[in-house]
């Protein structure tokens, strides 16, 4: 079956650390992939996205992910947190589903919290 | 310009009331979908509509759930015989053409059955 899982549904770092946030994909085909962050009482919001281009994907906000096919991950990542990334993020696989058409299987989130 | 727009923001129903959702989806955007998020998950797929034909419901979760896009812009969602388990925020989120291309959402009605 094709899913999505994010590791850790929380994930706490402190202000200006490294922020990692993880996602693995099953698929039988090639995959696109995306990740979402989600702001409190407020909708979805893209920040990259990964379409078989470059296998290292830059985003809005210093965000950056890497698609790695042996690994089966996408995992986000930022230099440096900030307090304003607190929010909860989203990976999602877009995969054909019938006649043709697609559809977003999303992970079940993980919510980030920046200590200062 | 205009995002996608969802109303009412939030809805409170008794359980067995019908309810109907709006989404306003971006304009010129030919591809609509339907979201369930409940608490602590991700979204959930509901339905996709293709201009105003639905290509997709196969993620309605049963027959009391139903949705039109009759003119291919403005799409409803309709709830009948409402269930304390439907609670939920309902996500609208469209694109321009559909396969890849990226999906913008709404904010959300946030859903209640009593």
């Amino acid at each position: 079956a094709q899913s999505v899982t994010q590791l850790g549904s929380h994930v706490s770092v402190s202000e200006g650390a490294l922020v990692l946030l993880r996602c693995n994909y099953s698929s039988s085909v090639p995959p696109y992939l995306f990740w979402y962050v989600q702001y409190p009482n407020q909708g979805l919001q893209l920040l990259l996205k990964y379409t078989s281009a470059a296998t290292l994907v830059k985003g809005i906000n210093g965000f950056e992910a890497e698609f790695k096919k042996s690994e089966t991950s996408f995992h986000l990542t930022k230099p440096s947190a900030h307090m304003s990334d607190a929010a909860e993020y989203f990976c999602a696989v877009s995969l054909p589903g019938s006649s043709g058409t697609y559809k977003y299987i999303f992970g079940t989130g993980t919510r980030l919290k920046v200590l200062a | 310009g205009a995002g996608v727009s969802q109303t009412p923001s939030n809805k409170v129903t008794e359980k067995g009331k019908y309810v109907e959702l709006r989404c306003d989806p971006i304009s010129g955007h030919t591809a609509l979908y339907w979201y369930r998020q409940s608490l602590g998950q991700g979204p959930e797929f509901l339905i996709y509509f293709q201009g105003t034909g639905a290509a997709d419901d196969s993620g309605l979760p049963n027959d009391r759930f139903f949705a039109v896009r009759p003119e291919g812009s403005v799409s409803t969602l309709k709830i009948q015989r409402t269930e304390r388990g439907d609670s939920a925020v309902y996500l609208c989120a469209s694109s321009l053409l559909g396969e890849s291309d990226t999906q913008y959402f709404g904010p959300g009605t946030r859903l209640t059955v009593l």
